[in-house]
Order: structure tokens, then sequence, then C-alpha cells
């Protein structure tokens, strides 16, 4: 199992530009997460799905998008980038309990 | 979703037993504890689970007292490999979704 992948690892836009960053699982998971995390800061929860076809907001979803059209990919949209985007994004998937397997995350630089 | 108070930072030396304990006095009736580890650059990496008593695993125990408002990782014989941080996460199956918040977590460092 490749477990939770992510793509691009890096980049960087523009401001006002948009993009997507890909996330996909091969381990059949229901719950998939995306979090953002800034220097020294802990993990904020921006998006999250149930399964295909159910997604809802969490904590931080302004300025972003998501989809889940099926159980392996869980794509998040930034629609005109701003500065205040700039950090570090990770895709999560869940199997039981809370207990969460983690991609290796997509820096985002937005200048 | 239940707060979790973790020390921010805690340092020690290689060899030694490192206890890093987390608060969370509103935990729900249906709510498991879970420690996580990240490295720099990396994702956070699950390291143990538990709901009351004791549980150990090959890298960590985690022990919870009868009331469940706080939780104590226990690192046995820290290496400098250790040096992370530590995330403490509580919450139920799926009734909130999975829904977590990750707070600070607390920076360790091992020195040597």
């Amino acid at each position: 199992n490749a477990g939770v992948t992510q793509t691009p690892k890096f980049r960087i836009l523009k401001i006002g530009q948009s993009m997507t960053l890909q996330c996909t699982q091969d381990m059949n998971h229901n719950y998939m997460y995306w979090y953002r995390q800034d220097p020294g800061m802990g993990l904020k929860l921006i998006y999250y799905s149930v399964g295909a076809g159910i997604t809802d907001k969490g904590e931080v979803p302004n300025g972003y998008n998501v989809s889940r059209s099926t159980t392996e990919d869980f794509p998040l949209r930034l629609e005109l980038a701003a500065p205040s985007q700039t950090s570090v994004y990770f895709c999560a998937s869940r199997d039981r309990v809370e207990t969460q397997y983690f991609g290796p995350g997509t820096r985002l630089l937005v200048l | 979703l239940a707060k979790t108070t973790q020390p921010i930072s805690m340092d020690s030396y290689e060899g030694q037993e490192v206890n890093i304990t987390c608060s969370h006095n509103n935990i729900a009736t249906n709510d498991y504890i879970t420690w996580y580890q990240q490295f720099p650059s990396q994702g956070p990496r699950f390291i143990i689970q538990g709901y009351k008593t004791k549980v150990t695993n090959e890298v960590a125990s985690l022990f919870i007292p009868a009331d469940r408002k706080s939780s104590t990782l226990s690192l046995p014989r820290v290496s400098l490999s250790d040096t992370a941080v530590y995330y403490c996460l509580v919450g139920g199956d799926n009734t909130n979704a999975g829904k977590s918040t990750f707070g600070d977590g607390t920076t360790l460092t091992v020195k040597p």
C-alpha cells in the first residue's frame, strides 16, 4: 500500500492564481481530511469528508473548496491565492477511531 | 470537540524516560485519546491510542487515570531521534466525523 499520497510536493503561486492540491489514499478509508500547518503551529482542519459525495467545513475553510467524487481522491482547490495561504498542507485518511494516516504534505508559497 | 492542554516544550537527555501529560477535562464518554508524533517536514504519525487504564506498544505507553481527564504519554529511554513534536488528541467514533483539534503540541528536544 502506498498509503496517502499528495502532489505536488512544493509549489509557488502568484497572488490571485488558483491551483488544486491532489490527495489519494489506497486504504479504502471513508474519512478524509485536509489540514494546514503554519510554521511553529499545530494543524488546523480545513475540510473533511465522511465518504464519496459528502464534504463539510472544518475550522478554516475560507478560500478553499473540496470535492469527493471517489473514495480514493480528495482534492483541495485554492481559488484566488493569497499570501495568507502560504503554509504546508496535509491530507489524511482515517480507519477506526481517531487513527489518522497522513500524507507527506504539500508546501505552498504564495507571492 | 474536547480541548486539550499540553506543555509547549520539554527537554530530556538520551536514555531517560520522558513523560508528557495532556489535560482534557471535558472528555466525552465515547472519546478515545490518541497521540501523534511529528518530525520536521513530515506529516504526523500515529504513536498510541487508549480509552482507559494503561496501553503499551513497542514504542510507548499511555497512562489514563480513572476519571480520564488527563493522560500521560511515556517514552522509555529516549534517543536523539525522538526529538519531535507530540500531539495529544481526544475524539470519539463517528459522532463528530472524527474531527480533531490538534493544538500546538509539545516540542520534545532530546540532548546527547
